[in-house]
């Protein structure tokens, strides 16, 4: 496809179901990356594949948050036993290249935990 | 660690007025920076970027913003805004090679 797609684009969970967020990024491109952005704050960076390896998943915030790539396409981010403060609008953007090449970020997942 | 400041969270302007989001960022180090805008219900998108070179940097839409390395700012600007500019305007900066870091964003309301 053209850009990065993300699926579903919402999310309504139970509080303690396991979600899965999907993410396609451009063909091409070595680099992912998921960030998270709380209503009315800024995004915050969850972890970042080079390929399908991650050498950064410091922004994950606890062990219920885990992901996984296969070779240079899809990823997918899970989150288990969900909590109401991990409702948020999850984005997936991909670069050609890590480290100053231009991210392009997906319309993101906006998962609702009641 | 990097950090990034963006100073207003909302600003108001009549269309056709000059607009100055401002940016401040911390780092210790040689600095990449970006501006996105994200418009309701959409994804993010590159307005510009700092890599090197040119203080001054153009990008789309008619914004520019200019990277003051002794103010460590990164200011963006728009002579004459539109209807259509309001969105979300963040700044970033690049951190540990990779990973981007946000400010929290400022809301462009441009009003008629």
């Amino acid at each position: 496809g053209a850009g990065v797609s993300q699926s579903p684009s919402n999310k309504v969970t139970e509080k303690g179901k396991d979600v899965e967020l999907r993410c396609d990024p451009i063909s091409g491109h070595t680099a992912l990356y998921w960030y998270r952005q709380r209503l009315g704050q800024g995004l915050e960076f969850l972890i970042y594949f080079q390929g399908n390896s991650a050498p950064d998943k410091s922004g994950l915030p606890s062990d219920r948050f885990s992901a996984e790539r296969t070779g240079e396409s899809v990823s997918t981010l899970t989150i288990q036993r969900t909590q109401q403060e991990d409702s948020a609008v999850y984005l997936c953007a991909s670069s050609l290249r890590p480290g100053g090449g231009e991210q392009f970020f997906g319309p993101g997942t906006r998962l609702t935990v009641l | 660690a990097q950090s990034v400041t963006q100073l207003d969270s909302q600003v108001p302007v009549f269309e056709e007025a000059p607009v100055e989001l401002r940016c401040n960022y911390s780092s210790s180090v040689s600095v990449y920076l970006f501006w996105y805008v994200q418009y309701p219900n959409q994804g993010l998108q590159l307005l510009l970027k700092y890599l090197s070179g040119s203080t001054l940097v153009k990008g789309i839409n008619g914004f520019e913003a200019e990277f003051n390395k002794s103010q460590t700012s990164f200011h963006l600007r728009k002579p004459s805004v539109h209807i259509s500019d309001t969105a979300e305007y963040f700044c970033a900066v690049l951190t540990s090679g990779s990973r981007l870091t946000f400010g929290e964003g400022t809301q462009l309301t441009v009003n008629p």
